[in-house]
């Protein structure tokens, strides 16, 4: 596709349950990025990947979050032992290149309810 | 520390002029970013300046003082379109940090 994808868009899920998120980036951008927010304030960063390697985890709120790019594309989000607190709009980004001067690429976001 | 200040919410009319300010402290500067977001959507770009001075870009313009940690939004001619969130984010040394955004309300 031609734009940042996300899958799924809604997640409801238990309280202790894990889930994953998924994100497949444009095409060619080297540079991948998950944020979340909540309602009423900015995205805050998780973590960001340069290729296939993680070159900024500092985001991460715990260990429950964990995040891969095994080819150097697609992206999973997982969090384990869901909390109420976890729960927000999810968003992925991608960008030409590794340094932050140039535009990012949102995608439409996992909004993530934990019951 | 980095810290990213903007006005919580704004209201102009339509056809009018609004400045959307944000000021700045962060470690590592690489160009701030201005993003419009629409209610339940993702984050667009608007806006990119990394030199001081005024940039234009049809009735959207964004302004940059570095050493004053300052920047500023302008847009012309309103329309009730542009009712959104209005996202400063700075470029730190490997990432885009934004601000909480501004939500502006347009009204006719």
């Amino acid at each position: 596709g031609a734009g940042v994808s996300q899958t799924p868009s809604n997640k409801v899920t238990e309280k202790g349950k894990y889930v994953e998120l998924r994100c497949d980036p444009i095409s060619g951008h080297t540079a991948l990025y998950w944020y979340r927010q909540s309602l009423g304030q900015g995205p805050e960063f998780l973590i960001y990947f340069q290729g296939t390697g993680a070159a900024d985890d500092s985001g991460l709120p715990n260990d429950r979050f964990f995040a891969v790019r095994p080819e150097g594309s697609v992206s999973t989000l997982k969090i384990q032992r869901t909390e109420r607190g976890d729960s927000a709009v999810y968003l992925c980004a991608s960008s030409l290149g590794g340094a932050p001067n140039t535009e990012a690429f949102f995608g439409q976001g996992t909004r993530l309810t934990v019951v | 520390g980095q810290n990213i200040d903007q006005p919580t919410e704004m209201t102009a009319t339509e056809g009018a002029i609004v400045q959307i300010n944000c000021t700045y402290q962060t470690s590592g500067f690489n160009g701030l970013f201005w993003y419009q977001q629409h209610a339940g959507e993702a984050p667009t770009f608007l806006s990119y300046n990394v030199l001081d001075g005024l940039e234009e870009k049809g009735r959207f313009s964004s302004f940059l003082s570095r050493s004053k940690g300052y920047s500023y939004l302008l847009l012309k001619e309103l329309q009730m379109k542009d009712s959104a969130s209005y996202l400063c984010a700075v470029g730190g040394t490997d990432k885009l940090i934004f601000g909480t955004g501004t939500r502006l309300q347009v009204f006719p």
